[in-house]
């Protein structure tokens, strides 16, 4: 059974904080990771995807991305109230259309 | 661009009753899915479609059927609705073709009594 674990929180962080969360998958065969973040009665949108090792930023997020040990994090720097919202690990479900997708750590930012 | 649009928003059924539910995009992408998203469960992938007149079911697909119609559209179907389908149900799509982003629809919440 292919795997992807995340923290469920909730993860309160002040503002100005890093929020720092993580996500580990079982299947060493992936070799796409998403995070998605979802606002409390929306869908899921894309923040960032990730195909290599090591570090990819975007304005105020990075992802980190190490294969080995097989885990995803997600950093958001400057944290503000307008990032609380749940954020999805998803991980491509080796060589098919199909994503595995974690339960989401919920992230509170406390002004 | 709408991008992914979904129909109803919101719907409450009563058990036995069936209904469909409406996918549309208008990016030209291949593949499309349906997910529902129960708490605590997270999302899980009902059934998908690689392409127009293909589908495949993912991990809960029973009490439901879906047709991909063309393209664009995708539809839901509950032939025999029950209370364990009272969800939120999201459409996404996913252009392939070197692209493997997920984009969702706002969803429909759907109550089952």
């Amino acid at each position: 059974q292919k795997e992807v674990e995340q923290n469920s929180g909730p993860l309160s962080v002040p503002e100005g904080a890093i929020a720092s969360l993580n996500c580990t998958y079982s299947d060493r065969v992936s070799q796409s990771f998403f995070w998605y973040r979802q606002y409390s009665g929306k869908s899921p949108e894309l923040i960032m995807s990730i195909y290599s090792n090591g570090d990819k930023e975007d304005g105020r997020f990075t992802a980190q991305l190490n294969k080995a040990s097989q885990y995803v994090s997600l950093l958001i720097r400057d944290s503000q109230p307008s990032d609380s919202a749940t954020y999805l690990c998803a991980v491509n479900a080796g060589n098919n259309r199909k994503l595995i997708w974690g339960l989401g750590t919920s992230l509170a930012v406390n002004p | 661009n709408a991008g992914v649009t979904q129909t109803p928003k919101f719907q409450v059924l009563k058990t036995g009753q069936s209904m469909t539910l409406q996918c549309a995009q208008d990016m030209n992408h291949n593949s499309m899915y349906w997910y529902r998203q129960d708490p605590g469960m997270g999302l899980r992938l009902i059934y998908y479609s690689a392409s127009e007149g293909t589908t495949d079911k993912g991990e809960v697909p029973n009490g439901y059927n879906v047709s991909r119609l063309n393209k664009r559209e995708f539809s839901l179907r509950l032939e025999s609705a029950a209370p364990s389908q009272t969800s939120v149900y999201f459409c996404a799509s996913r252009r392939d073709q070197g692209s493997e982003t997920q984009y969702f629809g706002p969803g429909t919440r759907l109550l089952v009594l």
